[in-house]
């Protein structure tokens, strides 16, 4: 079946440091990958998307790029500030019954001034 | 701002109450979702529907009953909850159950259960 694997963390860096966070996937067919943030107290937010290999996804300055080879889909920022602290999660959607969410566990990103 | 409004943002209850949390969404989406999340952990899905029609209940236990009124609204009734029912519950929807879109969250229903 479809799944998610990414780095469980806690991540720590301090602000202004290079961000990654690794993700791969296994699916059939040619799913759409995710990256959804999680803010302290809130609910899940889409940072980004990419629907087909090669695409890259991008925003807020965080970027990643759909690599079907690798099957992978890593989430960079080439700067991270303070608001950056939350819990990302990295998930996949089609190929699987009815196109449901598949969700990698999440990594706790904490970013200190 | 979240385009998928979900009350109470919190709510607490005891074991013999009834209850029901409540989803709205004005995106035209035909899909809506019901997740339970508990702390540290990725949402877990507990309902779907499609076109107002239950599509996918994963096993969830009877003192949860959703309800679709409309294109719009999902409701959750609880009734006779146990502790480790407490969590954040979180509404999403989407396009359609086929779709390859992004499904979108609302902020949640964070349930504690005495």
């Amino acid at each position: 079946g479809n799944s998610v694997t990414q780095m469980e963390g806690p991540v720590t860096l301090s602000e202004e440091a290079f961000l990654t966070i690794n993700c791969t996937y296994t699916a059939t067919g040619y799913p759409s990958l995710f990256w959804y943030v999680q803010y302290p107290g809130e609910g899940l937010q889409l940072l980004l998307k990419a629907t087909k290999a090669d695409d890259k996804g991008s925003n807020k300055g965080f970027e990643a790029t759909y690599r079907k080879e690798t099957t992978s889909f890593h989430l960079e920022k080439g700067s991270v500030q303070v608001s950056d602290s939350a819990v990302y999660f990295c998930a996949l959607r089609g190929g699987g019954s009815q196109g449901n969410l598949i969700f990698g566990k999440g990594t706790k990103l904490s970013v200190k001034p | 701002d979240t385009e998928v409004t979900q009350t109470p943002k919190h709510l607490v209850m005891g074991m013999t109450n009834k209850k029901s949390l409540k989803c709205e969404q004005h995106m035209g989406h035909r899909a809506m979702y019901w997740y339970k999340q508990k702390a540290k952990k990725p949402p877990e899905l507990m309902f779907v529907y499609s076109y107002e029609k239950l599509s996918i209940n994963e096993s969830v236990p009877s003192r949860f009953s959703p309800e679709c009124p409309n294109s719009s609204l999902l409701n959750l009734h609880l009734h006779a909850l146990q502790p480790e029912d407490s969590a954040l519950y979180l509404c999403a929807s989407s396009p359609g159950v086929w779709s390859n879109q992004p499904q979108h969250f609302g902020d949640g229903t964070r349930l504690s259960i005495l």
